[in-house]
């Protein structure tokens, strides 16, 4: 089958620096999306790596390692509106589909 | 702003009463999509669409249906909801299939099965 593994929940606090990994078993790979949700909200694209290496787009980066099926989404300097679930979303196949893992609930507390 | 609209944003019907679920889009884009979130769970894929060519995934009962009369709109039919249908539905577009990797969703309709 298809999955994709990510913790269920970190806890850190503000201006830390959090990593959520995600490990993936896929029949066919194409990238790694992450998409963040805040409760009740709808899920906002955040960063996509088709690519190994690191893509940083402000205070968060994405990395991929397709040779260990592992990438992972750093957050840096935490802020309060952090605190939301977050998604990592593997594109696995040229149909344009996305399989989403279970999702990380990040907690920022002061 | 182009966006993705989804109405109703709450839906509330009765067990086995036919429903339908709307979405419409001003991004353009060509593909759309439907999934299922129950709480504290992943997007669940139903369906999607490239342009007109209608995309069912194996797992999606056959008591969804889902209709894209043109580019801009979307709908999910639920023909007999069961309590076990109760749950966030998000419709997405993506700018065509090689970008799915960057979906762009609506708020969701949540819908509650009495």
């Amino acid at each position: 089958g298809q999955s994709l593994e990510q913790p269920s929940e970190v806890t850190a606090v503000e201006g830390a620096i959090v990593q959520i990994n995600c490990t993936y078993q896929t029949s066919g790979f194409y990238g790694l999306s992450w998409y963040q949700q805040h409760d009740g909200g709808a899920p906002t694209f955040l960063s996509y790596n088709a690519l190994d290496g690191l893509e940083e787009t402000g205070r968060f980066s994405s990395f991929l390692s397709r040779s260990d099926s592992y990438g992972y989404l750093l957050l840096q300097e935490l802020q309060m509106k952090d605190s939301a679930s977050y998604f990592c979303a593997g594109e696995t196949d040229s149909w344009g589909k996305l399989q989403f893992g279970a999702g990380t609930q990040v907690v920022v507390t002061p | 702003d182009a966006m993705v609209i989804q109405n109703p944003r709450y839906q509330v019907t009765q067990f086995g009463k036919p429903v339908t679920l709307s979405c419409s889009q001003t991004l353009n884009h060509n593909v759309m999509y439907w999934y299922q979130q129950k709480s504290s769970q992943a997007p669940k894929l139903l369906f999607h669409y490239y342009d007109k060519d209608f995309n069912n995934e194996a797992d999606t009962p056959d008591n969804f249906q889902s209709r894209r009369p043109n580019t801009s709109f979307c709908f999910l039919d639920i023909r007999s909801p069961g309590l076990g249908d109760a749950a966030m539905y998000l419709c997405a577009t993506s700018r065509a299939r090689d970008r799915a990797y960057e979906q762009y969703f609506g708020p969701g309709t949540r819908l509650t099965v009495t």
